[in-house]
């Protein structure tokens, strides 16, 4: 079984801070890895798919970079808003397998 | 374009009961998953098919079965449900044999076993 994590856990940031967070997972057959905002009450949305190392991908105020080599990526947000706040995963897919999911990291974002 | 609708939305079983959990794709998607979301645990893997008329299991079968006899549709069972199984449940597809490109999830399944 293949081991994803995610760190931190969790965390709470004040309005207009940025923050990142670091998903981590086996660097051998890599084929990609995604990034998913997961708001409550709702089902996870797809934010990147990332599959190059060095990789780097922007949406709005969040970015995401990949480094396939060690075996980590970073989502970044800046200057967090409170509409930011949710569960972040990561979900890593090695070649012929199936996505593996981290834990996620929970933010919130205090106005 | 309705993407996965996954049904129902709750449920209540007690122990022993089964039930069927629904889900339908209307994106032509090859690859259609199960997922379970427990707590501190992130999704994980209960049964994934990569075309009509195949299925393979997942990290968590146990339980559960599943079948694909259209490309749309890909149903979970509970034979006979117990407390262990009080999750929520997510069905996901994804574009033919692309794993590069994005899973798309139904709403959830919240399922309490009693």
């Amino acid at each position: 079984i293949l081991n994803v994590e995610q760190s931190p856990q969790s965390l709470h940031v004040q309005e207009g801070d940025s923050t990142n967070f670091t998903c981590s997972f086996p660097s051998s057959n890599f084929y990609a890895l995604h990034w998913y905002r997961w708001e409550t009450a709702k089902s996870p949305e797809a934010l990147f798919v990332m599959t190059l190392n060095g990789d780097e991908k922007k949406k709005g105020r969040i970015s995401a970079t990949l480094n396939t080599k060690e075996g980590y990526s970073y989502l970044y947000i800046k200057g967090s808003q409170p509409e930011d706040s949710a569960t972040y995963l990561c979900a890593f897919i090695r070649h012929g397998q199936n996505f593996v999911f981290g834990p996620g990291t929970r933010l919130s974002v205090l106005p | 374009n309705a993407g996965v609708t996954q049904t129902p939305k709750f449920q209540v079983l007690k122990t022993g009961q089964s039930m069927t959990l629904q889900c339908a794709q209307d994106m032509n998607h090859e690859y259609m998953s199960w997922y379970r979301q427990d707590p501190g645990m992130g999704l994980r893997l209960i049964h994934y098919s990569v075309g009509a008329g195949i299925t393979d299991q997942g990290e968590v079968p146990n339980g559960y079965n599943v079948s694909r006899s259209t490309t749309e549709d890909f149903p979970l069972r509970l034979l006979s449900a117990a407390p262990s199984q009080t999750s929520v449940y997510f069905c996901a597809s994804s574009l033919p044999g692309r794993l590069n490109t994005e899973a798309f999830f139904g709403q959830g399944t919240r399922l309490t076993v009693v």
